[in-house]
């Protein structure tokens, strides 16, 4: 299975932008790059997801390499309910393995005030 | 909607005992899982399901077992606890979409047994 590496952690002053890299040199042509975070104490929740082109949703946006070979998490402006570990996960085509995501050990943000 | 709830919010067990964590999605999903998490790590699919009376295994399967017996439902079946089976435990769901599509998949707020 396609693997994908991040940072242990991250820090960020409230209010400014963050940018959370990901690695998946070995991604497929057919893998959905999925970001899912997880506050403190909760189940995960899905952030946002793309395949090839950059996408942008309320929560955040997801920037692409051409190359697929690696991503960016940006959180445009950090607050204190941003802090949360945030997951980098390739999904293989969903209807063939059950839409499965394996879970990494994700990235720890800590948003400081 | 209250999504997925899973019953109880905390147990302790005795090493040998069993129980049953319970899930349930009022969302009309097809698809459900069961995750363990332990301190520090990410989650580990234990099974899944991709519709009623059909399951399968994922990564960390011994010493759990699951039933499909309707859409809402994905209990978990723990026989004999070990204190290795320490650990917080999520369901999940999702809609399979058209194929070839990815899903987004919807947390419960977990489960966190401690075995001793």
């Amino acid at each position: 299975d396609a693997k994908t590496t991040q940072p242990n952690s991250m820090e960020s002053n409230e209010e400014e932008p963050v940018h959370l890299p990901c690695n998946h040199s070995t991604i497929s042509g057919t893998d959905y790059i999925h970001w899912y975070r997880q506050l403190p104490s909760q189940g995960p929740e899905y952030v946002i997801h793309g395949l090839t082109s950059n996408v942008n949703n309320r929560m955040a946006s997801l920037a692409i390499a051409e190359d697929r070979k690696s991503s960016t998490l940006i959180l445009h402006r950090a607050t204190l309910r941003d802090a949360a570990v945030y997951y980098c996960i390739l999904n293989r085509d969903p209807k063939a393995a059950g839409n499965k995501l394996t879970f990494g050990g994700g990235t720890r943000v800590l948003v400081k005030p | 909607n209250a999504g997925v709830t899973q019953t109880p919010k905390f147990r302790i067990l005795k090493i040998g005992q069993s129980m049953t964590l319970q899930c349930t999605q009022d969302m009309n999903h097809n698809y459900m899982y069961w995750y363990r998490q332990d301190p520090g790590m990410g989650l580990k699919l234990i099974y899944y399901s991709v519709g009623a009376g059909i399951t399968d295994k994922g990564e960390v399967p011994n010493g759990y077992n699951v039933s499909r017996s309707t859409t809402e439902d994905f209990p978990l079946r723990l026989e004999l606890a070990a204190p290795s089976q320490t650990s917080v435990y999520f369901c999940a769901s999702s809609y399979p979409g058209r194929a070839g599509y990815t899903d987004t998949q919807y947390f419960g707020p977990g489960t966190r047994l401690t075995v001793l």
